[in-house]
């Protein structure tokens, strides 16, 4: 099993519409945890961080569930500018050093 | 003021070449990193260092070598690549190990 998973997709989302990406984890001792959002040919961009249960910032909303192992990303009223890949990463505590381990992504495009 | 440099955007070498790629940040972060992303892939973790010091060396070649003259400069040494090297190279940096991290707009290296 892979220490983070995501479904790659892509998802295809008419704008306006929500939309919603799980991120499965199987280091239970995973202590904090983050969305980064790529366009095509750049470099990744920090969407959000999430230490508790949760975070929301606008549109965004993102949500912890430790018991399940899993951290979901929505987005609401999604816009065509949403459109890239969705990276979520997992940071563990190991061989004494902090790791953050990064899941594959999940391409989201966004149709007029 | 969240900003890493890099540089150059842009690198074409030889497998023969000696080449250097930099990094840059003025935020007071105390751990860096250097990445190495393909195409539809994610960021694939190459070393840490985390206050100057390195603390992460994911099996790198050592045709690969990094350097942290000080707390705001990151520098990879490059030599004898192989085509196979050929690759988006990132650099990020974060408070500290394991907190969010912010990337540079990375370099997009060609090993001819």
């Amino acid at each position: 099993r892979k220490e983070v998973e995501q479904d790659p997709g892509p998802f295809n989302v008419p704008e306006g519409a929500t939309v919603a990406f799980n991120c499965t984890y199987s280091n239970s001792a995973s202590q904090s945890f983050f969305w980064y959002r790529q366009d095509c040919r750049k470099e990744p961009k920090l969407l959000m961080s999430v230490y508790s249960s949760g975070n929301e910032d606008g549109r965004f909303t993102a949500q912890l569930n430790r018991a399940s192992q899993y951290i979901s990303l929505l987005i609401r009223d999604s816009k065509l500018s949403d459109s890239a890949t969705y990276l979520c990463v997992v940071n563990v505590f190991m061989d004494s050093n902090y790791q953050l381990i990064w899941g594959a992504g999940t391409k989201l495009i966004i149709k007029p | 003021d969240t900003e890493v440099t890099q540089t150059p955007k842009h690198l074409v070498m030889g497998m023969t070449n000696k080449k250097s790629l930099k990094c840059e940040q003025h935020m007071g972060h105390r751990a860096m990193y250097w990445y190495k992303q393909k195409a539809k892939k994610p960021p694939e973790l190459m070393f840490v260092y985390s206050y100057e010091k390195l603390s992460i060396n994911e099996s790198v070649p050592s045709r690969f070598s990094p350097e942290c003259p000080n707390s705001s400069l990151l520098n990879l040494h490059l030599h004898a690549l192989q085509p196979e090297d050929s690759a988006l190279y990132l650099c990020a940096s974060s408070q500290q190990a394991g907190y969010e991290q912010y990337f540079g707009p990375g370099t997009r290296l060609t090993v001819t």
